[in-house]
């Protein structure tokens, strides 16, 4: 089955960049989604790749994937102390009706 | 709009109360999905209703019943919990359960308290 690993922390200054990685395990056709979740709020979709695409940019968004390694990775630049929140990627296998599969999530901190 | 709704934001009930949790959204989606959410955890599956039909019940206990009246709404009704049943109740809705872009927009939950 699928399984989703991620680093729990990470801790930035203010205008440096912030970089969130995350390791998968399913090489089928997928898709890998990064959602963001405040405290107390439920989840925000920020962005998604398809697995035969190796890089997408929205803004201060990247999201490079190496698919020989199973690796994502999410780029913030120019962290806000507003992008402290805990970041989930998740992976949405294309065969049958399997769910979404999500990691443990990592908490970026974000310090002034 | 990517809007979900849910009612109540919180919720504290006690273990012999019967409540209902609410859904809603109006993007047109076909598939609506119930998550649960432990503090520092992951969102877990609970359940997926696709084109207004149960799809997927990941094992939850039947003190958790699911209603999809209509394509825009989803219910969750809760009868008999435990206190191990305080969570964060997520609802999402997606396009389609099996679409090949499967964004699944989640709304802000429900925080609910078993006493």
């Amino acid at each position: 089955g699928e399984d989703v690993e991620q680093s729990l922390f990470l801790s930035v200054r203010e205008g440096d960049s912030s970089v969130i990685n995350c390791t998968y395990t399913d090489s089928s056709s997928t898709y890998l989604y990064w959602y963001k979740q405040e405290p107390g709020a439920g989840l925000q979709l920020l962005t998604y790749i398809f697995s035969n695409m190796d890089m997408k940019q929205d803004q201060r968004l990247t999201v490079l994937l190496n698919k020989k390694d199973k690796h994502l990775s999410l780029r913030i630049a120019d962290t806000q102390t507003g992008d402290s929140a805990i970041y989930f990627c998740a992976e949405k296998v294309l065969r049958g009706n399997t769910p979404l599969v999500f990691g443990k999530g990592t908490r970026l901190s974000v310090i002034a | 709009d990517t809007e979900v709704t849910q009612t109540p934001k919180h919720l504290v009930m006690g273990m012999t109360n019967k409540k209902s949790l609410k859904c809603e959204q109006h993007m047109g989606h076909r598939a609506m999905y119930w998550y649960k959410q432990k503090a520092k955890k992951p969102p877990e599956l609970m359940f997926v209703y696709s084109y207004e039909k149960l799809s997927i019940n990941e094992s939850v206990p039947s003190r958790f019943s699911p209603e999809c009246p209509n394509s825009s709404l989803l219910n969750l009704h809760l009868h008999a919990l435990q206190p191990e049943d305080s969570a964060l109740y997520l609802c999402a809705s997606s396009q389609d359960s099996q679409a090949s872009s499967y964004e699944q927009y989640f709304g802000p939950g429900t925080r609910l308290t078993v006493t």
